[in-house]
């Protein structure tokens, strides 16, 4: 069964860099995912889609301060150069030919 | 710019029929680049993806839930539907509908609330 595991929480400066991991369960380890970020009270904005092997393309309007990376089953989402609007909850997404299936959500705190 | 607006009542009685209708704009629900997709959070929870459909009627939907819903699609309205049967307190949730390209949902709507209370 395919699972994504996230960490509950995570936390960095204002003006520091956070890396999210989402990790693909045994036996799921090249599958792509995507990264969907939702804000306090809004509805989830698409951010990016991951590939096994790294390259990540990004959604409308995403800034260049969200960059994807991949290692194994883990994909990953960094966050440079936080700001106060990137506090919010970050959910990775993947997928087969007839599912999708979410990630538990990581809350991101800039402090 | 795309717009996905959901609509239906916002209460709805213990073991009735949940009844949501997703309006596209600025786009075309009979694209061949997209399927369009429902998605619930429970209030505090995580995301949880209910189903998704084609513009030719072609879906799909999470096992848990199949035996109680259905989604169904109107492309001379540009629109799309969900049902959810015998619904419980366990169905209380935000409900979002989304377009889908290559099975990630890209845009989304901004939600509506759906309490199950009698």
């Amino acid at each position: 069964q395919l699972v994504l595991t996230q960490s509950p929480s995570a936390s960095a400066s204002l003006g520091a860099s956070v890396k999210l991991t989402c990790t693909l369960s045994s036996g799921h380890s090249t599958y792509a995912i995507a990264w969907h970020q939702q804000q306090p009270g809004k509805g989830p904005r698409y951010v990016m889609k991951v590939n096994s092997d790294g390259s990540h393309s990004k959604g409308d309007g995403i800034p260049d301060r969200f960059s994807g990376s991949s290692s194994g089953p883990q994909r990953y989402l960094t966050i440079s150069s936080l700001q106060s609007e990137d506090e919010a909850d970050y959910y990775c997404q993947t997928w087969g030919t007839a599912f999708r299936v979410f990630g538990g959500g990581t809350k991101v705190t800039v402090l | 710019q795309l717009q996905l607006q959901e609509s239906g009542p916002g209460l709805v009685k213990p073991s009735e029929t949940l009844s949501l209708t997703c309006t596209v704009s600025s786009d075309s629900i009979s694209s061949s680049s997209y399927y369009w997709g429902w998605i619930r959070q429970p209030p505090g929870k995580g995301l949880e993806w209910i189903g998704s459909i084609y513009y030719s009627g072609n879906t799909y939907y999470n096992p848990s839930l199949k035996s109680r819903v259905t989604i169904s699609v109107d492309t001379s309205r540009n629109q799309f539907s969900l049902k959810v049967t015998s619904v419980t307190a366990a169905d209380t949730a935000v409900y979002y509908c989304a377009r889908e390209r290559s099975n990630i949902p890209d845009y989304w709507g901004q939600g509506t609330l759906v309490t199950v209370s009698s």
